[in-house]
């Protein structure tokens, strides 16, 4: 199984700035998943990082709110730009083993934006 | 498009109780199915993953099944203990080329009381 870490664990932002979250994997890995938990709800697919491609965003999430950085095949980056405070969540970058096909999740980076 | 649906959304038992968790998915072309538990705050745990030719996974006390004509799933909880208590969540591919972009289910909160 993957081991997943994200930075920073947790933020408190104010309106209008910019936080970068951090995921890094423990083994090499062909594509990326960054997730958004808002309170109280369920998990929803922001998009799909590829190392050396454009990221691929689902309906409702655009690249100049959410930029996605993947340098590397064990690393990726995900920015929350001009936040408000819809933005507070959790946000989770996962994984996928392509043996097993099973999806293993980070620890999250709670932001709450005030 | 693909739905997920979880019942109970909230269950409070005391603790030595068997249980059942149900989860339904309106398209049964799944590659799989997996259920997941997250803790307060915290990230999602991988518990189990079925693939669509089969029919049960089990581990340690815990048994899902997968009935894909009918589009649903259960995750057997045996012996439920205080540590069982989390949200237990349930998700399937959303198809395509990629299996790591999940459908997740609103989720069932387990309580178990000492």
């Amino acid at each position: 199984s993957a081991v997943i870490s994200q930075k920073p664990s947790r933020d408190i932002c104010q309106r209008g700035t910019s936080l970068t979250i951090q995921c890094q994997v423990d083994s090499q890995v062909t594509m990326m998943f960054w997730y958004r938990q808002q309170p109280g709800q369920s998990l929803t697919l922001i998009a799909t990082a590829n190392q050396g491609s454009e990221a691929t965003y689902e309906s409702g999430f655009v690249i100049d709110k959410f930029p996605i950085s993947r340098p590397n095949l064990t690393f990726s980056t995900l920015t929350v730009s001009n936040m408000s405070p819809e933005d507070s969540s959790i946000y989770l970058c996962s994984v996928e083993d392509r043996l097993s096909y099973e999806q293993y999740f980070g620890p999250g980076t709670r932001l709450t934006v005030t | 498009k693909q739905e997920v649906t979880q019942i109970p959304a909230a269950l409070s038992v005391p603790e030595g109780e068997n249980l059942v968790l149900n989860c339904s998915f309106t398209d049964s072309a799944i590659y799989n199915l997996q259920w997941f538990r997250q803790d307060p705050g915290k990230g999602l745990t991988s518990l189990l993953l079925i693939q669509s030719s089969q029919r049960e996974q089990t581990s340690g006390r815990l048994n899902a099944s997968l009935d894909k004509s009918s589009g649903r799933s259960t995750l057997y909880i045996a012996a439920s203990q205080p540590g069982d208590s989390a949200t237990y969540l349930c998700a399937v591919p959303a198809g395509g080329t990629s299996y790591g972009k999940l459908t997740f289910g609103q989720g069932t909160i387990l309580t178990v009381h000492p």
